[in-house]
């Protein structure tokens, strides 16, 4: 149980143009998904929160504009990077929560989506 | 603010324990978690802690909490090579939502 799924699992796309990223919670209801970045040999960083049927929050020093979080259920949740450039190259990663499926507030990670930006 | 602090690099024969540690800041932390990340992949929750907990164990995974010196330790026994990834220390904060501080990560090495 408490399955992520993450689409694409790699994307290079041209400087400019955008992408979308879905996460997927495959076997339970997230009313909550987390947004992070990772950098090589870096740790994650918390881009945004997203509550299904609210706006996302952004984690300070995230383009809102940039990166568009879209919660539209229980189950979905996705990520669009606009007008996409190098630097935006990263591995992007989706968590959900778990209503306490054993304890506490458990998030429950995707695989990651390797984005390069050429 | 919050911080987790974990050593960089952790190298050990297989076979023998493997200890990785982790300081944190917020003493309000209601949950402290080791993930695994194997390369190129997602997070793996290994395993949790509650706060007023001092330990768990779990199979060949020990959890040691210090409250007090906001210290947290992983022990693997027995480690193998399949053992070999990056293991990341985090805290819960920020009440309902339950967010989460990562450490930069532990990378274990392990030798055959």
């Amino acid at each position: 149980g408490a399955v992520v799924s993450q689409h694409p699992s790699w994307v290079i796309c041209k400087s400019g143009t955008s992408v979308k990223i879905e996460c997927r919670s495959l076997d339970f209801q997230a009313t909550t998904m987390f947004w992070y970045r990772q950098f090589p040999k870096q740790s994650l960083m918390l881009m945004a929160t997203s509550n299904e049927g609210s706006k996302a929050t952004y984690e300070q020093g995230v383009e809102k504009d940039k990166f568009l979080i879209n919660h539209a259920s229980l189950t979905l949740s996705t990520l669009t990077v606009t007008s996409a450039h190098p630097e935006d190259s990263s591995f992007y990663i989706c968590s959900a929560r778990a209503p306490r499926i054993q304890a506490g507030y458990e998030q429950y990670f995707g695989p990651g989506t390797r984005l390069t930006v050429t | 603010g919050e911080d987790v602090e974990q050593s960089l690099f952790l190298s050990v024969r297989e076979g023998d324990s493997s200890v990785i540690n982790c300081t944190y800041t917020d003493s309000s932390s209601t949950y402290l978690y080791w993930y695994k990340q194997e390369p190129g992949a997602g997070l793996q929750l290994l395993t949790y802690i509650f706060s007023n907990m001092d330990m768990k164990q779990d199979q060949r995974l020990t959890v040691l909490l210090n409250k007090k010196d906001k210290h947290l330790s992983l022990r693997i026994a027995d480690t193998q090579t399949g053992d070999s990834a990056i293991y990341f220390c985090a805290e819960s904060y920020g009440g309902s939502q339950g967010n989460l501080i990562f450490g930069k990560g532990t990378k274990l090495s392990v030798k055959p």
